[in-house]
């Protein structure tokens, strides 16, 4: 059974661009949340998708915007890149009804410049 | 959310329990205990959680003290597998209108062979 699935795994950008990264949440899984990991610290909540839906936000800006798909995966782009923008970005994916855990993707690892 | 006290860092001889300590004394009667850990260069991995009764499962124990103030994470047998951060993270359970997880610095655990 696979689990949650990120793609690029690394990637770099210039200051400026745009990015989209991609999740597939673990099978079963209805819900996708995305988390921004600076170096050194804890994961950092962005948003969360549910039923193609950003059901709750985080303190982050509106250079951050996502989408859920019909078949629940995810995107995850942000426009204007800034070098404070190089960070781990976790997807999480969940059943919407469950108290249980989120099982979280490896990462992509994007690198501004 | 309650917020949780972890202490930075902990070692442990390898075969030995780990007992992993959390405090949450501003914890609500429907915020669930959650413990993630986290390996280096991987995404977050669930380990556990509870509401006020002592779980265990294959990975761990989870003990509440009888006030909900305070928690311990125990690996009974660590391995050098087993180094990691660990995340103690307090959040509402189903009906809540939270679905973020807000992690902390968490623990560093290093066991040594």
């Amino acid at each position: 059974d696979a689990g949650v699935t990120q793609s690029p795994t690394h990637l770099i950008k210039t200051r400026g661009q745009q990015v989209t990264l991609r999740c597939s949440p673990k099978s079963g899984h209805d819900t996708v949340s995305w988390y921004q990991q600076a170096l050194g610290q804890g994961p950092q909540f962005i948003f969360q998708y549910y039923e193609e839906e950003e059901r709750q936000r985080g303190n982050f800006p509106d250079r951050f915007s996502g989408h859920q798909f019909p078949n629940y995966s995810s995107e995850l782009n942000v426009n204007a890149l800034l070098l404070g923008d190089s960070a781990l970005y976790l997807c999480a994916s969940s059943l919407s009804v469950a108290v249980y855990g989120y099982t979280f993707g490896s990462g992509t690892r994007l690198t501004v410049v | 959310d309650a917020k949780t006290t972890q202490p930075p860092s902990m070692d442990c001889a390898e075969g030995r329990a780990a007992n992993l300590p959390c405090n949450h004394s501003t914890i609500s009667g429907n915020e669930y205990v959650y413990w993630y850990r986290q390996i280096h260069s991987q995404g977050p991995q669930y380990i556990i959680h509870g509401l006020k009764n002592n779980e265990t499962n294959e990975m761990a124990s989870l003990i509440i003290t009888e006030d909900r103030k305070s928690s311990t994470l125990i690996l009974p047998h660590a391995t050098l597998r087993d180094t990691a951060v660990y995340y103690c993270i307090v959040r509402a359970g189903i009906g809540g209108s939270n679905y973020k997880l807000t992690f902390g610095k968490g623990t560093l655990l290093t066991v040594n062979p």
